[in-house]
């Protein structure tokens, strides 16, 4: 089944430690989503990919950055978790910006 | 600043019966709008999309899309217990992003 995996499922992380998240998706989609979620939100957008166009929120900290070496794979990377980032991570794509999302099952992310 | 509302709940109904759920959009220009499901500590599940006035059926969920009064809603019949989850409201205003709501939480009692 075409799907988005992403890995790993929890991750724990101590302040500062720098994290990285994976994203993969078999679906082909045009576009790459990073969301972050806290516990009784919406999700928050991060970050998203159109192909190789990169396009970052306006309020996305500058500790979040993003790769996408192929069509396939998207990394979140956190240089230095805070507490505050503690959180569900969420990777979404869509064939275009107009299409329905489809979500992989999450990072549990925990910073010690 | 566009938004989407909805009624945080919790919303408690019996099972079998039908759960009602509403979300309202700021975006007169909105194109389309989508439903999802989120269990506890989940990702959000598609339920539905729906991109035109009237209503669009899928089982036991109804879509319901009114773009004059700005309103989209999600008829749930024969609620279940496994229906219990979080039904998060996102619209697409036709910029490049999705608009969510901060979700209504669904109980069904059994």
């Amino acid at each position: 089944d075409a799907m988005v995996i992403q890995n790993p499922r929890y991750q724990v992380t101590q302040f500062g430690k720098p994290v990285t998240l994976s994203c993969s998706q078999t679906l082909n989609h045009n576009v790459m989503y990073w969301y972050q979620q806290k516990s009784s939100q919406a999700p928050k957008l991060l970050f998203h990919y159109y192909d190789k166009d990169f396009n970052n929120e306006a309020d996305t900290p500058d500790n979040f950055q993003s790769r996408r070496p192929n069509t396939s794979f998207c990394f979140l990377d956190i240089r230095s978790p805070g507490l505050g980032d503690a959180a569900m991570y969420l990777c979404a794509t869509s064939r275009s910006k107009a299409d329905t999302q489809y979500f992989g099952p999450g990072t549990r992310l925990t910073v010690l | 600043q566009k938004e989407v509302e909805q009624n945080s709940g919790p919303l408690s109904v019996p099972e079998g019966a039908i759960a009602s759920l509403n979300c309202t959009y700021s975006d007169r220009g909105s194109q389309s709008f989508f439903w999802y499901r989120q269990y506890s500590g989940k990702s959000p599940e598609l339920i539905m999309s729906i991109y035109s006035n009237g209503d669009k059926e899928d089982g036991r969920f109804t879509a319901q899309l009114n773009k004059a009064s700005q309103y989209v809603s999600l008829l749930i019949r024969d609620s279940q217990p496994s229906d219990s989850a979080t039904y998060l409201c996102a619209v697409y205003p036709g910029t490049y992003k999705y608009i969510f709501g901060t979700g209504t939480r669904l109980k069904v009692l059994a």
